[in-house]
């Protein structure tokens, strides 16, 4: 059983650009959790997503930032217009139903140029 | 909402020496208490974890403790190997919550 996957692992962006990143969550797991680390900090919460479903995304910036799980196919965390302070690592866990454990992927770092 | 604080955020032993890890947290209404074990470019992976209903918890060279009036709760490695050289993140919730709030991490390194 394939662990949480994510890519791709290194993403590098100029400002302005747009960043999608995204996320596989483990088999049977349909709940996805999004963090992001900014460096020296510990992971900050950003959004929760049920299949088709976001249900919690009081964690992720009002502008630029967006989230979706789709029925098939992995979450897509997509930033617009990219700065330098979006610079980070995200990652992606899931779990099979909330209050369970959350499993991390590898994570996504990216870096704004 | 919830304020994890941890220290040190860094910690050098000795192999075989024990290794602490302190944290603090704001809401008293946290009951849930896992700990991550995050090596170098990989995801957070979850080590040992405590509910509010217990003081104490063991597993193998490793345990966590939990004061619930003074809030705080602390991971303890016994007989360091180099292989518990990483970075160490505490955590903390609501029961049945999602969101999880982390403390800043904890740099360990493990000489050998």
């Amino acid at each position: 059983n394939a662990g949480v996957m994510q890519n791709p692992r290194h993403l590098v962006r100029r400002r302005g650009q747009e960043a999608r990143l995204r996320c596989s969550p483990m088999k049977g797991h349909s709940h996805v959790y999004w963090y992001r680390q900014l460096p020296e900090e510990g992971l900050k919460f950003m959004v929760y997503l049920q299949k088709e479903n976001i249900i919690d995304e009081s964690g992720m910036p009002k502008e630029r930032f967006s989230a979706e799980f789709p029925k098939e196919g992995p979450s897509i965390l997509r930033i617009q217009q990219v700065v330098r302070g979006d610079s980070a690592a995200y990652f992606c866990a899931s779990s099979p139903g909330v209050g369970d454990e959350q499993f991390f992927g590898p994570g996504t770092r990216l870096t704004v140029l | 909402g919830e304020n994890v604080e941890q220290h040190p955020s860094t910690l050098s032993v000795q192999e075989g020496d024990s290794a602490v890890i302190k944290c603090t947290y704001s809401d008293s209404a946290s009951n849930y208490f896992p700990w991550y074990k995050q090596e170098l470019g990989k995801g957070p992976q979850l080590i040992i974890d405590i509910r509010s209903n217990v003081g104490e918890k063991k597993d193998q060279r490793i345990a966590v403790t939990l004061n619930k009036t003074a809030k705080h709760f602390s991971l303890h490695i016994t007989e360091t190997q180099p292989e518990d050289s990483a970075v160490y993140f505490c955590a903390a919730s609501r029961d049945n919550d999602y969101k999880l709030s982390f403390g800043a991490g904890t740099t360990v390194t493990v000489r050998a």
